[in-house]
């Protein structure tokens, strides 16, 4: 079965520090993998999505993630961080196979201190 | 422009009511979902629907059915509404040439 992993529950980093927020998925293929983020009290914006190619890929407000095959990987990264990143960040894998489902994390949730 | 909207926002409802929770895309995307995020922010997909094929997840109660008028509208109507429905439901669709999802701002929804 297809499950997407993010280990860390809670990070808190301070502004204008370097972020990774790790993500974990199990399938047999390579899937479509995608990060979502949600601020306080609205819906979902897509960051970044990995198809195929390039196995780093660059998002909007800053956010690049790198696709590492050997480990099942999928992590968000980001230079140095803003307090208006605070928020609750989503991995989730897209599986054709099963009517364009996504799968996603349990969520990691941001803080940002001055 | 919105891309994907839902109404309401916030749904307050007494246990044992039917309510119905209203989903629009203007994006012209063949597919619609429905999602639900419960109090620790999971979240689960209910419904994949287009206008061949409903995909029903298993763990869903029959209380809980998705009804498309056309193509830019995925309702989702639950009755008898218990407790553990309370949640933060949210619609979103796909066009037919990708897998990203787009998603509506999320239906909060509590049941008193």
């Amino acid at each position: 079965a297809q499950s997407v992993t993010q280990p860390d529950i809670h990070i808190t980093v301070s502004e204008g520090a370097s972020l990774e927020l790790r993500c974990n998925y199990s399938y047999g293929a390579t899937p479509y993998l995608f990060w979502y983020v949600q601020s306080p009290g609205q819906g979902l914006q897509l960051l970044l999505k990995y198809f195929s190619g390039d196995t780093l890929v660059q998002g909007i407000k800053g956010f690049e993630a790198e696709f590492k095959r050997s480990q099942s990987s999928f992590n968000l990264r980001k230079p140095s961080v803003h307090w208006s990143d605070a928020a609750e960040y989503f991995c989730a894998v897209g599986v054709s196979n099963t009517g364009n489902q996504f799968y996603f994390g349990t969520g990691t949730s941001l803080t940002v201190i001055p | 422009d919105t891309a994907v909207s839902q109404t309401p926002k916030y749904l307050v409802t007494q246990m044992g009511n039917d309510k119905s929770i209203k989903c629009e895309q203007n994006l012209g995307h063949d597919t619609m979902y429905w999602y639900k995020q419960d109090s620790k922010k999971f979240l689960k997909i209910m419904f994949s629907y287009n206008n061949k094929e409903l995909i029903i997840n298993e763990t869903v109660p029959n209380r809980f059915s998705p009804k498309s008028p056309d193509k830019a509208h995925l309702n989702l109507h639950i009755n008898s509404l218990e407790l553990g429905d309370s949640a933060v439901y949210f619609c979103a669709s796909r066009p037919g040439y990708t897998d990203t999802q787009y998603f509506g701002p999320g239906t909060r929804l509590t049941v008193l």
